[in-house]
């Protein structure tokens, strides 16, 4: 029954490994994203994916990329993982006017 | 580029009422967002503002005045489990903006 659901919660990984962090969403929404909180709570847009469009914000670097097999799916996909990319990351799905979005229960990733 | 502006914290005792204020400089505004984030959980969306005016629901309204670029969440007879952070956010936007998020502490 879960709207937006993503695996893993927890995910602790050396330095320089590559990961990837599942969502689904099953509320038939045609646009997720991906999202970045730090610790000091600063939410950042990562990603945003809508009927096949990729939107990408610029600052995020290209080690992180989005792939979607299906309108439900959205996974995070992270290659030579570095300290800095400690963090929480969310899933979110919106409504068609975009207006509104639901959020995973987030991936805590530790980089060690 | 885009930003909001809320302040880092606000607090109130229970059964008071607050206001956390949103200032935005953004090109191509949609409309204004709130979501509330409890420690250790997911952001929630609480309301959307698209149109100038207040908009209420239960214990909680959201201003916006698009003019003034200012938006504003108020909320009512405060309780303890409000203790959370607020974050503004750009609404209908493809890449929505968020602002820093205000920490509310509620004390009894």
């Amino acid at each position: 029954d879960t709207a937006v659901s993503q695996t893993p919660k927890y995910l602790v990984t050396q330095m320089g490994n590559d990961k990837s962090i599942k969502c689904e969403q099953n509320l038939g929404h045609d646009t997720m994203y991906w999202y970045k909180q730090d610790s000091k709570k600063f939410l950042k847009i990562m990603f945003s994916y809508n009927n096949k469009e990729l939107i990408i914000n610029e600052t995020v670097p290209n080690r992180f990329s989005p792939k979607s097999p299906d309108k439900a799916h959205l996974n995070l996909h992270i290659n030579s993982l570095e300290l800095g990319d400690s963090a929480v990351y969310f899933c979110a799905s919106s409504t068609r006017d975009r207006r509104e979005a639901f959020f995973g229960q987030g991936t805590r990733l530790t980089v060690v | 580029g885009q930003s909001l502006e809320q302040p880092s914290e606000v607090t109130a005792v229970e059964g008071a009422i607050v206001q956390i204020n949103c200032t935005y400089q953004t090109s191509g505004f949609y409309g204004l967002s709130w979501y509330q984030q409890h420690d250790g959980g997911a952001p929630t969306f609480l309301s959307y503002n698209a149109l100038d005016g207040l908009e209420e629901t239960g214990r909680f309204s959201s201003f916006l005045s698009r003019s003034d670029s200012y938006g504003y969440l108020l909320l009512q007879e405060l309780q303890m489990k409000d203790s959370a952070s607020y974050f503004c956010a750009e609404g209908g936007s493809y890449i929505p903006t968020f602002g820093r998020g205000t920490s509310l502490i509620v004390h009894p």
